[in-house]
């Protein structure tokens, strides 16, 4: 059972608009969340995340929303620029015995068109 | 060399092979992960060492062997595998007690 999903495996947006990239969970005990971005060839690259106790955090044109009630988080990228074209991993964390464990959902292909 | 760094970046071996992939952080870090990437599914976690010591073992086949000798290397020992075996298999590293891992290259693995 998939405990973090993005139900979008694409998207296609125009360059200068805004992506938004979905993602939901299922586990109330994850407390910390992360989107990767990842190139072909290239392993994934952390991108911005968000604490359980925030409901929104920004980093230049990314912005990352959480909504625990929901269980539903999202990723904002504004203005899109044709370098975003990437995969999109969301991940969720619990704090286990000091380590933390990432679990991942499946990766939203964005194409960002000029 | 900066980061996470993997080799092979390639390797096609036979079911019979025995063959070793090589994770190197140069961050500091004090925890390393294997993951394994197949296509349409999401990165699923194989292991995970702190401070050298295996913490995580997420029900892996015994055909795959970690092995972490210090807290900049981390190697993962593949004997007998299956086609299904076939994956890009991802390291990473992190501090012991932080939340961002950081990713290799990964190394794509073709069983034939």
């Amino acid at each position: 059972d998939q405990q973090v999903k993005q139900n979008s495996p694409s998207l296609s947006v125009q360059e200068g608009r805004i992506s938004i990239l979905n993602c939901d969970y299922t586990n109330s005990m994850f407390d910390y969340f992360l989107w990767y971005k990842k190139y072909p060839a290239e392993g994934p690259t952390f991108l911005i995340s968000i604490s359980s106790i925030k409901d929104k955090n920004e980093d230049g044109r990314f912005t990352v929303f959480l909504n625990k009630s929901a269980k539903h988080l999202s990723l904002h990228i504004v203005p899109s620029q044709p370098g975003d074209s990437a995969v999109y991993f969301c991940a969720a964390s619990e704090k286990a015995g000091g380590n933390e464990k990432l679990t991942f959902g499946t990766g939203t292909r964005l194409t960002i068109i000029p | 060399e900066t980061g996470v760094t993997q080799t092979p970046r390639h390797l096609v071996m036979g079911m019979t092979n025995k063959k070793s992939l090589k994770c190197e952080q140069h961050l500091g870090h004090n925890a390393m992960y294997w993951y394994k990437q197949s296509a349409k599914k999401p990165l699923e976690l194989m292991f995970v060492y702190s401070l050298e010591e295996r913490v995580e073992n997420n029900s892996v086949p015994s055909r795959f062997s970690p092995e972490c000798p210090n807290s900049s290397h981390l190697f993962l020992h593949l004997h007998t595998l299956q086609p299904e075996d076939s994956a890009l298999y991802l390291c990473a590293s992190s501090h012991r007690q932080g939340y961002e891992q950081y990713f290799g290259p990964g190394t794509r693995l073709t069983v034939t």
